[in-house]
């Protein structure tokens, strides 16, 4: 079955630092990987996805993430964090059907 | 805005009735999903529809059914509710290119609160 994981309940950074949203993944075969965001009340916002090429894959917002396959890996990255990046992320995995696996998520707080 | 649109925003209903929940996709997509949000399980995934079929399942409950109509909108039904069917009901729709492995653009959701 493919899934991710979402390792961090919280993660806590101040406005202008990097901050880093880390996701793991179990798949058999390729990894179709997605990252969503969602602000309170509000839907599910596409930022960005892996199916094949770089490595590094540039999003919406500034937002980058970076596949590692060794490491089985796909953290979400940000070089300087602003306090509207607040919300919640989700890693997602597409699966055979193109349907998403989505991780628990992981609350990210911008403090100014 | 994404495009999709999900009807009713909010929904307050006893237990053991049934509700259903709309959702238009966005226009040219043919695959509608269906995801439930709740504090306890997270996001799952409940069930997909494909230009009218439905493609495939998740952990959805028997209690639960969906269908996708020609004109591409699609109803998830909720029948014999319990407390615990409380959720964040969200709707979702792709396809537009044709391209399976394309990103899912999300509608703002049903919140249901059973009583």
């Amino acid at each position: 079955a493919q899934s991710v994981a979402q390792p961090e309940d919280q993660v806590n950074v101040a406005e202008g630092n990097p901050l880093t949203v880390k996701c793991t993944y179990s798949v058999s075969g390729n990894p179709y990987l997605f990252w969503y965001v969602q602000y309170p009340n509000r839907g599910l916002q596409f930022l960005l996805k892996y199916i094949t090429g770089d490595n590094l894959v540039k999003g919406s917002y500034g937002f980058e993430a970076e596949f590692n396959k060794s490491q089985t890996s796909f953290h979400l990255k940000k070089p300087s964090a602003l306090v509207s990046d607040s919300a919640l992320y989700f890693c997602a995995v597409q699966n055979s059907g193109y349907a998403l696996n989505f991780g628990k998520g992981t609350s990210l707080l911008v403090t100014p | 805005d994404s495009g999709v649109t999900q009807t009713p925003k909010h929904l307050i209903t006893a237990t053991g009735q049934r509700v259903t929940l709309r959702c238009s996709p966005r226009s040219g997509d043919l695959s509608v999903y269906w995801y439930q949000q709740s504090l306890d399980q997270g996001l799952q995934f409940l069930i997909q529809y494909y230009n009218g079929e439905e493609r495939a399942k998740g952990n959805i409950l028997e209690r639960f059914s969906a269908q996708q109509f020609p004109d591409l909108h699609s109803e998830l039904n909720l029948s014999s509710l319990e407390l615990g069917d409380s959720a964040l009901y969200f709707c979702a729709s792709s396809g537009r290119t044709g391209n399976p492995n394309t990103e899912a653009f999300f509608g703002q959701g049903t919140r249901l609160t059973v009583v």
